[in-house]
């Protein structure tokens, strides 16, 4: 059964800092990665999805990094501000379709 | 264009009532997905629809649970004879690709809470 683990579990940095989430999943056989972010009370919102044949997508600050033979996952945020104080979820999906999600990583941007 | 809706965004139930919860995915998505999002528990699959074939059911976690996907397209996900243990905020997402190959497209969530 996959297994997905997120460190660290809570994270506090100042604005402006450029900082790395970490993801690792048991079961290297994955289909594609994703991340997630999520707002207290609200869904999900996709952040980047990488596919297996891939090493890393980026889209504006953010960054993903996959190395599949590893089973690890990173996701860099340059240059922090307070709006992306939320909790990043990182999950894959094996050769089913379901994802399977870490417990997810919360992080606090302070001004 | 409008993205994956859920409806009602709170729902409070007391035990042994039956609720129904509803997803309207994004328009033309053949994929729909219902998690369940537990404290303590992280994010769980339940149940997966793709296009007219029947469904994956495998995430369910006990036959009190119950989906359905009418005409392709507007879901509703079953709870009968509700426990407190199925408290929890229930995520349906969208995708124009099955098997898993697109991106996931989640709504806002309905938050159950059963007393």
């Amino acid at each position: 059964k996959q297994e997905v683990t997120q460190i660290p579990a809570a994270l506090s940095v100042p604005e402006g800092e450029n900082l790395v989430l970490n993801c690792s999943f048991t079961d290297s056989a994955i289909y594609n990665l994703q991340w997630f972010r999520q707002d207290p009370g609200k869904g999900l919102t996709s952040l980047l999805l990488i596919q297996s044949s891939q090493r890393e997508q980026t889209s504006g600050r953010l960054n993903a990094s996959l190395d599949k033979s590893s089973g690890r996952s990173t996701l860099y945020i340059a240059a922090s501000q307070p709006g992306d104080s939320a909790t990043y979820l990182c999950a894959v999906t094996n050769s089913g379709y379901a994802l399977n999600f870490g417990k997810g990583t919360s992080l606090l941007v302070t001004p | 264009g409008a993205g994956v809706s859920q409806s009602p965004s709170n729902k409070v139930t007391e035990k042994g009532k039956d609720v129904e919860l509803r997803c309207d995915p994004i328009s033309g998505h053949t994929a729909l997905y219902w998690y369940r999002q537990s404290l303590g528990q992280g994010l769980e699959f339940l149940i997966y629809f793709q296009g007219n074939s029947a469904p994956d059911k495998s995430g369910l976690p006990s036959d009190r649970f119950s989906a359905e996907r009418t005409g392709g397209s507007v879901s509703t996900l079953t709870i009968q004879r509700t426990q407190q243990e199925d408290s929890a905020v229930y995520l349906c997402a969208s995708s124009s690709r099955g098997g898993g190959a697109g991106t996931q497209y989640f709504g806002p969530g309905t938050r159950l809470l059963v007393l």
